[in-house]
């Protein structure tokens, strides 16, 4: 079956620290993997990710994407409240997105 | 641009009875899709539309039709709601031309059906 994996399911920090958060999945030939970031509303686009060991950045989030490992982490590096909200991996096709179930996390002031 | 609009923000529904949400995109994007989020379940895709006057079965077609009424407009129509269909739905539209595979979303439309 074709599935997309998130772990862990639900994380608590604090602020300042940093999280990583992982994702696999199962097909081989895809278009692109995604992150979004969801907070109590529709999900907001972070990064695509195409080519493998490439890192992709955004003031402290950043991305890479291991095609041999069929995986991709995203990095937050001094967490700050702001940050709690629900991370989707999303893999796609070319026309086809395939969520995983997601990683809620809550970052304690 | 107002983006990918929705409506209705709200509806409550009783077993049995019908209705439409509507989707609208300004963006000249030419793929609209259709998902339902569930609890615990992440997003899952219901119906797309690659482009105007094509429409394909998602993860999750059944109880529902859509129509692409043009460019713009992709609506869903839950023909008889069943309490299983209590969820909130999302609409979001994708260029397709070019590098980018990002897809936009609406706000979402919460439906509880009783």
């Amino acid at each position: 079956e074709d599935k997309v994996v998130q772990s862990p399911l639900s994380l608590v920090v604090h602020e300042g620290d940093t999280v990583t958060l992982n994702c696999s999945y199962e097909v081989t030939n895809f278009r692109s993997l995604l992150w979004y970031k969801q907070e109590k509303k529709a999900p907001t686009f972070l990064f695509m990710l195409t080519s493998s060991g490439i890192e992709k950045k955004s003031g402290r989030l950043s991305s890479i994407l291991d095609k041999k490992e069929l995986s991709s982490i995203l990095n937050i590096t001094a967490t700050q409240t702001g940050d709690s909200a629900i991370y989707l991996c999303v893999r796609s096709g070319t026309y086809k997105y395939i969520f995983g179930t997601g990683t809620r996390l809550k970052v304690l002031a | 641009n107002a983006g990918v609009t929705q409506t209705p923000k709200f509806q409550v529904l009783k077993t049995g009875q019908s209705m439409t949400l509507q989707c609208a995109q300004d963006m000249n994007h030419n793929s609209m899709y259709w998902y339902r989020q569930d609890p615990g379940m992440g997003l899952r895709l219901i119906y797309y539309s690659a482009s105007e006057g094509t429409t394909d079965k998602g993860e999750v077609p059944n109880g529902y039709n859509v129509s692409r009424l043009n460019k713009r407009e992709f609506s869903l129509r839950l023909e008889s709601a069943a309490p299983s269909q209590t969820s909130v739905y999302f609409c979001a539209s994708r260029l397709w031309e070019g590098l980018s595979n990002e897809q936009f979303f609406g706000p979402g439309t919460r439906l509880t059906v009783l």
